[in-house]
């Protein structure tokens, strides 16, 4: 059990363009989810983290209005990158949590503007 | 802030061997910690966590880690690797006080397991 999904897998969109990423929690619910970024060869970055029915909270240096991250239900959260711009392109995970239980992450998503 | 350091960006070991792969954190409570494993272009897999209780924490793949309040570390190992652990190793931090959720992840160390 514990399983989270990501779609897409990979996206390249041009610069301007908006492009929705979407995490699921396919086997439980998730009370919490949270969005990562990952540049090459470091570390996870917690971009926010996510409530069902409520607003994200963004970390410190995260532009809200272009991340925009709507937890619409127990099982599903989605990503959206507003304006992209070629700085954005980077491998965006998400992760899930059960009440009282540990983050289960998703497979990511690699997104590419040119 | 909780912060986690992992001072090795790269592990060399051949297969059979033993391995470690080392992990320090700072919180000011008591700390929740885990271990993740991450191949290439995927997701983070969880491996471990500690709590609270036992200091020595058994996990997926025959991994294990002793938790050490003193020297404040979180060691990953495992008694005889495998090629097939070849990935990137995070070790990462919560600090329950407050209620907050937060991960706060170390650089990563890549293993890589000699045939």
């Amino acid at each position: 059990g514990a399983v989270v999904s990501q779609h897409p897998s990979r996206v390249i969109c041009k610069s301007g363009t908006s492009v929705k990423i979407e995490c699921r929690s396919l086997d439980f619910q998730a009370t919490t989810m949270f969005w990562y970024r990952q540049f090459p060869k470091q570390s996870l970055m917690l971009m926010a983290t996510s409530n069902e029915g409520s607003k994200a909270t963004y970390e410190q240096g995260v532009e809200k209005d272009k991340f925009l991250i709507n937890h619409a239900s127990l099982t599903l959260s989605t990503l959206t990158v507003t304006s992209a711009h070629p700085e954005d392109s980077s491998f965006y995970i998400c992760s899930a949590r059960r009440v009282a239980g540990e983050q289960y992450f998703g497979p990511g998503t690699r997104l590419t503007v040119t | 802030a909780q912060s986690v350091a992992q001072p090795e960006d790269q592990v060399n070991v051949a297969e059979g061997n033993p391995l470690t792969v080392k992990c320090t954190y700072s919180v000011s409570g008591n700390p929740y910690l885990f271990w993740y494993v991450q191949y290439p272009n995927r997701g983070l897999q969880f491996l471990l966590k500690y709590i609270t209780g036992d200091n020595l924490v058994k996990g997926s793949y025959g991994f294990e880690a002793e938790f050490n309040k003193s020297q404040t570390s979180f060691h990953l190992k495992k008694p005889s690797a495998l090629v097939s652990d070849s990935a990137l190793y995070f070790c990462a931090v919560r600090d329950p006080q407050g209620g907050s959720e937060k991960l706060v992840f170390g650089k990563g160390t890549k293993l890589t397991v000699n045939p």
